[in-house]
């Protein structure tokens, strides 16, 4: 079945150790977003990508970076993290006749 | 700022019931409403979309928009405890086709 891959599901970093979250698709959708959830809060785009166009939120920390190699994969990087970016990390693909975006299962960053 | 507003509930009613959620949004220019569903670690999940004023069906599900009041709901009828969950509604930025801002979401929660 095509679908929205994360991996890890779960993620135990340090403080400020550098940690990368992955996310692959099989929609061959060409955008795709990285999403901070944090406890009973809405999703809080940090960018997207357009196919290669990078696009990101004016209020995404400079602590967060992402790449995206091909069409099917997406990073998130986490340069230093603290202890305020423990929340879920949520991938997600849409296109142009897409209704809706496909969310991946999530990642559940953890930073002790 | 572009916002989607939710009550956070929980909304709390009792089995074979019908539950009513609620979300209001401040861009007019907004064209494409959703409502996915979230349970408790879990990622959202798609499970109605609405372009139109006026009411679409699925199943059990009712979405309603109101354009002119921005204003679109989710009823589901015949509530079951399985639908316990917190709903987000999702609205499209009005200059972007593709780009989703969520509500913060209602909880939901369906008495045995």
């Amino acid at each position: 079945d095509a679908m929205v891959i994360q991996n890890p599901r779960y993620q135990v970093t340090q403080f400020g150790k550098p940690v990368t979250l992955s996310c692959s698709q099989t929609l061959n959708h060409n955008v795709m977003y990285w999403y901070q959830q944090k406890s009973s809060q809405a999703p809080k785009l940090l960018f997207h990508y357009y196919d290669k166009d990078f696009n990101n939120e004016a209020d995404t920390p400079d602590n967060f970076q992402s790449r995206r190699p091909n069409t099917s994969f997406c990073f998130l990087d986490i340069r230093s993290p603290g202890l305020g970016d423990a929340a879920m990390y949520l991938c997600a693909t849409s296109s142009r006749t897409a209704q809706g975006y496909t969310f991946g299962s999530g990642t559940r960053l953890t930073v002790v | 700022q572009k916002e989607v507003e939710q009550n956070s509930g929980p909304l709390s009613v009792p089995e074979g019931a019908i539950a009513s959620l609620n979300c209001t949004y401040s861009d007019r220019g907004s064209q494409s409403f959703f409502w996915y569903r979230q349970y408790s670690g879990k990622s959202p999940e798609l499970i109605m979309f609405i372009y139109s004023n006026g009411d679409k069906e699925d199943g059990r599900f009712t979405a309603q928009l109101n354009k002119a009041s921005q204003y679109v709901s989710l009823l589901i009828r015949d509530s079951q405890p399985s639908d316990s969950a917190t709903y987000l509604c999702a609205v499209n930025e009005g200059d972007s086709s593709y780009k989703l801002i969520f509500g913060s979401g209602t909880r939901l929660l369906v008495r045995p």
